[in-house]
């Protein structure tokens, strides 16, 4: 348990349906983040947000939609998704925005679309 | 920019036997250099880090990694593997001290009995 709670943790949905990814964490953190795990590849940072700011948006397609309303909660709303999209999404929470500290991650959504 | 290569993405090794996982790493400025953890339907957890003090980093689990500038590696070591360190590795690295992390591809670490 590290403190970073993922919702739901499987989900499977047709290419035209919307669906929403929740992130929770009550460690005080300030910075939170969305990676994409893909088979065969490295994780890939998605979006990056530091108190509630959106800091970072690493070329991500705009079906993928983050939200953070405040700093413990981080969404990621989708929706028309293609096949390739499936991965496991991976959300994460740091104090703050530098190397020194340590990024905690949740155990990921189990994303499948079909 | 920084990069992080991962030599083997498969590695097999018996129980009680050295774990050697290989990290070399790309980067302009000094890096700070991560090795995470995932076991099978987890999320990543840290397993060390290096941040500019001792270069040799000790880590949960019996872990450790050296940090080796001339060579720029950082590989993860073991003395005795166990079963339960049956896992995927990442090495990592920040890109240009923002906390946000660059990734290698993993390397998936078989122990066997």
């Amino acid at each position: 348990e590290t403190g970073v709670t993922q919702t739901p943790r499987h989900l499977v949905m047709g290419m035209t349906n919307k669906k929403s990814l929740k992130c929770e964490q009550h460690l005080g953190h300030n910075a939170m983040y969305w990676y994409k795990q893909s088979a065969k590849k490295p994780l890939e940072l998605m979006f990056v947000y530091n108190f509630k700011e959106q800091t970072e948006n690493n070329s991500v397609p705009s079906r993928f939609s983050p939200e953070c309303p405040n700093s413990s909660h981080l969404f990621l709303h989708l929706h028309t998704l293609q096949p390739e999209d499936s991965a496991l999404y991976l959300c994460a929470s740091s104090q703050e925005m530098t190397m020194n500290t340590e990024a905690f991650f949740g155990q990921g959504t189990r994303l499948t679309v079909v | 920019a920084q990069s992080v290569t991962q030599l083997g993405s498969h590695v097999s090794v018996s129980e009680g036997a050295l774990v050697l996982l290989r990290c070399n790493y790309s980067s302009s400025v000094p890096p700070y250099l991560f090795w995470y953890v995932q076991y099978p339907n987890q999320g990543l957890q840290l397993l060390l880090k290096y941040t500019s003090a001792a270069t040799l980093v000790k880590g949960i689990n019996g872990f450790e990694a050296e940090f080796k500038k001339s060579e720029t590696s950082f590989h993860l070591t073991k003395p005795s593997a166990h079963m339960r360190d049956a896992a995927e590795y990442f090495c990592a690295v920040d890109s240009g001290n923002t906390g946000k992390l660059i990734f290698g591809q993993g390397t998936t670490l078989q122990v066997k009995p």
